[in-house]
């Protein structure tokens, strides 16, 4: 119930390409789903969120994509550059255990020049 | 200089050994959290605290054990080392309970 599965693994796309990464839940209590991106040596940080009382949310070129029937969500990033290369989390928080926050087990991203 | 501090960056030390990890943060939030990064495995969390007097385990707290401090203080620490504990670890902080964790840049830890 409290599992956040996030996929592919890892991705290869090309530059100006489109980047998709899913992840799916199954605890309906949660009301926030953030992902968050790192880079080699640094922590992971937040990179864009959204609340399941909508189903999209844009910022630049990263969109989430939420479905809340399905219980899943996506991360586009639109016109991938090198510079986005990274491994990228999904997660999830809220409910009776709004102060845990459940991660996926990431995905890397490669953006070829 | 960073929200989230942690220390050492880098440790290498030998089974059997006593470790800490100190996590300090300048944000003024009242929770703390002690994550494991593994490979394919994500963020796992070992411990979380609300505020001075109150430790929590997470899913995978056998084998360490933490101390708050302050506000602005969390320390992990492993109590005897072992190989299997190779891994990164990062401290966070949060304000709302639903909301957005911000992160230290990570301790890589090798025990051999």
């Amino acid at each position: 119930q409290q599992q956040v599965k996030q996929s592919p693994q890892s991705l290869i796309v090309q530059k100006g390409g489109i980047s998709i990464i899913n992840c799916a839940y199954e605890n309906t209590a949660f009301d926030y789903f953030p992902w968050y991106q790192q880079f080699p040596g640094k922590g992971p940080a937040l990179l864009i969120a959204i609340r399941p009382d909508v189903s999209e949310k844009k910022e630049g070129r990263f969109t989430i994509s939420f479905n809340k029937s399905a219980k899943q969500f996506s991360l586009h990033i639109m016109d991938s550059q090198p510079g986005d290369s990274a491994t990228y989390f999904c997660a999830a928080s809220g409910g009776t255990g709004g102060f845990k926050t459940i991660f996926g087990a990431g995905t890397r991203l490669f953006v070829k020049a | 200089d960073a929200d989230v501090t942690q220390t050492p960056r880098n440790r290498i030390t030998k089974t059997g050994k006593r470790i800490m990890l100190e996590c300090s943060q300048t944000k003024g939030h009242d929770r703390m959290y002690w994550y494991r990064q593994d490979p394919g495995l994500g963020l796992r969390l070992i411990y979380y605290s609300f505020d001075v007097k109150d430790i929590n385990k997470g899913e995978i707290s056998d084998g360490y054990s933490v101390s708050r401090q302050a506000q602005a203080k969390f320390s992990l620490s492993l109590e005897s080392a072992i190989p299997n504990q190779t891994a990164l670890y990062f401290c966070a902080t949060s304000d709302p309970p639903s909301g957005p964790q911000h992160f230290g840049d990570g301790t890589r830890l090798s025990i051999l």
